[in-house]
């Protein structure tokens, strides 16, 4: 079945501790995307990814890092977590990122930083 | 950047009643999609337009896309509770390069009273 996975599902952490959200698809998709969704914020863009070793900054990247050394895998990693930082993350991965092309979404990390 | 506004922010209605969804974008689409949320969940595909004018149908969704190209709308037929939910449209959008990212709306919030 095709799908983008993410882990975990939720996460309580405290301020300061590294962790890191995988997010695997297996579409053989070029283009993978980080999102946060915050009550009257929507969705908005963290980091994305045209391709392995291709990232670049989305709308709100501060404190936040990511990696793409493989097609399937676009982990996020937070260095140094903060409670602005508590929100629904989303991982999505689209075929490609020209135009057109569907995206597929994660079902979602709830994070809370206290 | 692309900005999508989305109307309205919420929506209650009664079971059976017909309902309109708009996304309007500061710029021309070249491609937009329309998503649906289920509270704290992933967001499910519904329909991708492309065309001025063109206008898709599942079960009871309809989505159009204007002729000029800005301007987005999603009818749902004789709601029903399943279609409770929160709307999403989204749109590809040039961000410099040969990259593209995909940007959302607000969200409309979908309630349907039985």
């Amino acid at each position: 079945e095709a799908q983008v996975t993410q882990n975990p599902r939720y996460l309580i952490t405290v301020t300061g501790k590294k962790l890191t959200v995988t997010c695997s698809q297996n579409m053989n998709h070029e283009y993978m995307s980080w999102y946060r969704q915050d009550p009257g914020l929507g969705l908005r863009q963290i980091y994305y990814s045209m391709n392995v070793e291709v990232t670049d900054k989305g709308d709100v990247p501060e404190g936040y890092k990511v990696s793409r050394k493989e097609k399937r895998n676009f982990p996020l990693i937070l260095e140094s977590p903060s409670p602005n930082q508590t929100s629904l993350y989303f991982c999505a991965s689209k075929l490609h990122g020209a135009l057109n092309t569907e995206a597929f979404f994660g079902q979602g990390t709830r994070l809370t930083v206290v | 950047s692309q900005e999508l506004e989305q109307s309205p922010q919420s929506l209650i209605v009664q079971e059976g009643k017909n309902l309109t969804i708009n996304c309007t974008s500061s710029k021309t689409l070249y491609g937009l999609y329309w998503y649906k949320q289920k509270y704290g969940e992933g967001l499910i595909f519904l329909m991708m337009l492309q065309k001025g004018g063109e206008e898709k149908s599942h079960e009871k969704i309809t989505a159009k896309l204007d002729e000029k190209k800005q301007q987005s709308s999603l009818h749902i037929t004789a709601s029903q509770p399943s279609h409770a939910g929160i709307y999403l449209c989204g749109a590809d959008g040039y961000s410099g390069g040969s990259n593209y990212k995909l940007t959302f709306g607000k969200g409309t919030l979908l309630t349907v009273n039985p």
